[in-house]
């Protein structure tokens, strides 16, 4: 079954307006999350990385001030991209690192969501 | 600036051959290794994960890592029509670096 849960699944949004997208993970805790971009026939950009009751960690070259990050809990980060422009349409992805039980923690990744800006 | 090198493919096969995915890492010092399958319009699903040198296998999916030579591979016996995907190989701990991935085809 699904282990982090991403909403909503797609969004249009006209251009100046906001969009927030909420990033859970499943009966775990995930004090870390990673969000990604990914544009048609790219692979994934790392955005920024989401740290429960701390700064998010921004990538080099994304506006940290447009794209709002959120941790304020051990299961929920949220990612707000604000004044949205036409450019910022593309598919956003959370992700989480989820501690198997030989001490390792590979990351599952939520179902996405599709942003489109008219 | 630590890499990730995959050849993009694509990688076309016939049902019921091997499928050969390779991935080539620069940071000598990864631990962490994963395969992550990507479906056209989806996020990606994680399929292997290795830690040691050697082979690790789960029903189809074998995966091979060497840290000598700084390689990873995934092998898919029994290739399907469903695993027509693209295939992202990832090294790292919790923060990845991801390859471009491998675009899969596997015809009927």
């Amino acid at each position: 079954g699904a282990v982090v849960s991403q909403h909503p699944s797609w969004v249009i949004c006209k251009s100046g307006t906001s969009v927030k997208i909420e990033c859970r993970s499943l009966d775990f805790q995930a004090t870390t999350m990673f969000w990604y971009r990914q544009f048609p026939k790219q692979s994934l950009m790392l955005m920024a990385t989401s740290n429960e009751g701390s700064k998010a960690t921004y990538e080099q070259g994304v506006e940290k001030d447009k794209f709002l990050i959120n941790h304020a809990s051990l299961t929920l980060s949220t990612l707000t991209v604000t004044s949205a422009h036409p450019e910022d349409s593309s598919f956003y992805i959370c992700s989480a690192p989820k501690t198997t039980g030989q001490g390792v923690a590979p990351l599952h990744f939520g179902n996405g969501t599709r942003l489109t800006v008219t | 600036q630590k890499e990730v090198e995959q050849n993009s493919g694509p990688l076309s096969v016939p049902e019921g051959a091997i499928a050969s995915l390779n991935c080539t890492y620069s940071d000598r010092v990864s631990q962490s290794f994963f395969w992550y399958r990507q479906y056209s319009g989806k996020s990606p699903e994680l399929i292997m994960s290795i830690y040691s040198n050697g082979d690790k296998e789960d029903g189809r999916f074998t995966a091979q890592l060497n840290k000598a030579s700084q390689y990873v591979s995934l092998l898919i016996r029994d290739s399907q029509p469903s695993d027509s995907a693209t295939y992202l190989c990832a090294v790292g701990f919790q923060k990845l670096v991801f390859g471009t991935g491998t675009r899969l085809l596997v015809s009927p």
